[in-house]
């Protein structure tokens, strides 16, 4: 594998379910992020983690909860979510430098997630 | 905070026209990312500016990094139907600590063959 993976690619879930995406970046970076895509709108970041800490966190409801276990993998998990909450989620990595500044990002995939 | 413009926000152009689009910051930028997103996938980094007045070409694109440090845009030339998709730009003031990208809103390119 290479660059940044996303799984799974598409997600039908239920409110009441409780999921999880999956994120691995295979570049080495030491920032890996959260950003949730909705239908004509701009990206928007949920959360940042840099050198496994979490260092942003955008006001997002805690109906979606992240993992960050090691530098190459960030998980996001789901319970409880609304149909408002249908959106491409996109994870990306990046080389942040040891004054926090981020490098470009790689993006993943994302996954396709539908709320019903 | 920052706040990126991006222009025009979709453009219709017949298969072998020039294309142009631009992003304007309110504020200064030293770096300027753009990205090409296809349908149903994520942005793919497309060229880095670190300068500012930096011309850098890839391909058929290419980018600048405006003297005012608050505008950058991107040329396409000659387009071809595969270069339909949405063009992102990103600006970052790297020195400051704990910098963000701040992302524009997206160029949606529609190419008629």
């Amino acid at each position: 594998e290479t660059g940044v993976t996303q799984t799974p690619r598409h997600l039908v879930m239920g409110m009441t379910n409780k999921k999880s995406l999956k994120c691995e970046q295979h570049l080495g970076h030491n920032a890996m992020y959260w950003y949730k895509q909705s239908a004509k709108k701009p990206l928007e970041l949920m959360f940042v983690y840099n050198f496994k800490e979490q260092t942003e966190n955008n006001s997002v409801p805690s109906r979606f909860s992240p993992e960050c276990p090691n530098s190459s993998h960030l998980f996001l998990h789901l319970h409880t979510l609304q149909p408002e909450d249908s959106a491409l989620y996109l994870c990306a990595s990046s080389q942040a430098d040891l004054a926090g500044g981020e490098g470009e990002q790689y993006f993943g995939p994302g996954t396709r997630l539908t709320v019903t | 905070g920052q706040q990126l413009n991006q222009s025009p926000q979709s453009m219709f152009i017949q298969e072998g026209e020039d294309v142009s689009m631009n992003c304007t910051s309110s504020s200064i930028f030293n770096t300027w990312l753009w990205y090409k997103q296809d349908p149903g996938e994520g942005p793919v980094l497309l060229i880095a500016l670190y300068k500012a007045g930096e011309l850098t070409s890839n391909g058929r694109l290419t980018a600048q990094f405006g003297i005012t440090r608050k505008d950058s845009f991107l040329n396409i030339s000659a387009s071809i139907p595969s270069d339909v998709g949405i063009y992102f730009c990103a600006g970052q003031l790297r020195e400051t600590s704990g910098s963000r990208l701040t992302f524009g809103e997206g160029t949606q390119l529609t190419v008629n063959p």
